[in-house]
């Protein structure tokens, strides 16, 4: 089956820097990736939508600024959190899509600490 | 108005028995897939089973059934004979046709469930 991977699976970071975490495809090109974010105990927020070699889509109240993403080939995404504030902990969670599948492979996700 | 709603936050089934996890959803779009998932504590999202809105049958998935009822607008999942490792969090969530090529899924706010020994 269609396998997605993050890295780094957990990250702890100091506040003020900039965590970069990324999404692969590992056996299919994904045209689409998405970005989530997952409080403790409550579900999954998109926070945006990526197409590779497009600018993504970000939902409404997630600052692009702040949550960078990149899509640069048909099987990497990135997420990069600038300057990281304690209130940015959380559980990241990708996942991709290609063609004219309807199902979303998930990656395992990213846990980041801000201390 | 939410549009995947879970209105169990934690159910408790004794293993071997079966249990119901309900979802009701609202759309307007006459085309939409309805779909479940499993996050254990480990957190990675599990695909359980996909109800697209033209099927005429309900899904199955070995021990998984969507019990899809589209006029109450209701997707629950059954889980048969349920085991230990059954238990974690169930999402249901919904993607609309309008949602176009982005495919985006909308989430409920999850089930936790727990399996009795």
């Amino acid at each position: 089956g269609a396998v997605v991977s993050q890295h780094p699976s957990r990250v702890i970071c100091k506040s003020g820097t900039s965590v970069k975490i990324e999404c692969r495809s590992l056996d299919f090109q994904a045209t689409t990736m998405f970005w989530y974010r997952q409080f403790p105990k409550q579900s999954l927020m998109l926070m945006a939508t990526s197409n590779e070699g497009s600018k993504a889509t970000y939902e409404q109240g997630v600052e692009k600024d702040k949550f960078l993403i990149n899509h640069a080939s048909l099987t990497l995404s990135t997420l990069t959190v600038t300057s990281a504030h304690p209130e940015d902990s959380s559980f990241y969670i990708c996942s991709a899509t290609s063609g004219g599948s309807y199902e979303q492979y998930f990656g395992p996700g990213t846990r980041l600490t801000v201390t | 108005a939410q549009k995947i709603t879970q209105t169990q936050p934690g159910m408790f089934v004794q293993e071997k028995e079966a249990v119901t996890l309900d979802c009701t959803y609202d759309t307007s779009d006459p085309s939409y897939g309805l779909f479940w998932y499993k996050q254990p504590s480990s957190g990675e999202m599990i695909f359980l089973i996909y109800q697209g809105s033209y099927d005429q049958q309900n899904a199955t998935e070995g021990r998984y059934s969507l019990n899809f009822q589209k006029a109450r607008k209701s997707a629950n999942l059954v889980i048969s004979a349920s085991q230990l490792g059954d238990s974690a969090m169930y999402f249901c969530a919904m993607r609309e046709s309008n949602s176009g090529s982005a495919r985006q899924l909308t989430f409920g706010s999850g089930t936790q469930l727990t399996v009795l020994p």
